[in-house]
């Protein structure tokens, strides 16, 4: 079993709909969670983090991680064709520096 | 400026043969990775080097050898390539002290015939 489950999806949605990614984990020493989104040909980018147990938001984006539950989401509201990527999340211990990833998830939006 | 650049951006070799890929990153981190991207878009952890000193060393063929002549580069060298080598491989970067600051470059896409 892998440390850190993503859905690979594909997912596609029309332009405008709320998008829900999720990801589930089996390490309960991760303390730091993030989001990033990769478009084709492209690295990584850092698009969300948190850090525990809450919520954040950033504009259109909102991220969520219960511990409790290992699991965490992250919410596109309003999406646009340019949000089209693949979105991974990814995870860390304290005190660690190795980055342990879900699959990642594509997703397209058709305008 | 590219932060985290790579060379070469695709890389299309014969199997048997030795092959290497570079990273350089001008962002000042300390500390620098390998990953590797599968076909199914899985990212997986190889190598991390902090200051040159190697400190995360994933189960990886001994084929595979980095090396980090300073804190700014970090090459991957591979000997006697296998078909099953055919992926994107990331170099990535960050500071100790900042968990989030992740940089990735935009990945080597080797593939082995």
């Amino acid at each position: 079993q892998k440390e850190v489950e993503q859905d690979p999806g594909p997912l596609s949605v029309p332009e405008g709909a709320i998008v829900s990614l999720n990801c589930t984990y089996s390490n309960s020493a991760f303390q730091y969670f993030m989001w990033y989104r990769q478009y084709s040909r492209k690295g990584p980018e850092l698009l969300m983090y948190t850090y525990s147990s809450g919520n954040k938001e950033d504009g259109r984006f909102t991220a969520q991680v219960d511990k409790s539950s290992k699991y965490i989401s992250l919410f596109i509201r309003d999406s646009q064709p340019s949000d089209s990527a693949t979105y991974l999340c990814a995870m860390i211990e304290q005190g660690a520096q190795k980055l342990v990833f879900g699959q990642g998830t594509r997703l397209t939006i058709n305008p | 400026d590219t932060a985290v650049s790579q060379t070469p951006k695709y890389l299309v070799t014969q199997m048997g043969n030795d092959k290497s890929i570079k990273c350089e990153q001008n962002l000042g981190h300390d500390t620098m990775y390998w990953y590797k991207q599968d076909s199914k878009k899985f990212l997986k952890i190889m190598f991390s080097y902090n200051n040159k000193e190697l400190i995360i060393n994933e189960t990886v063929p001994n084929r595979f050898s980095p090396k980090s002549p300073d804190k700014a580069h970090l090459n991957l060298h591979i000997n006697s390539l296998e078909l099953g080598d055919s992926a994107v491989y990331f170099c990535a970067s960050s500071q100790a002290t900042w968990v989030y600051g992740y940089t990735f470059g935009s990945g080597t896409r080797l593939t082995v015939v």
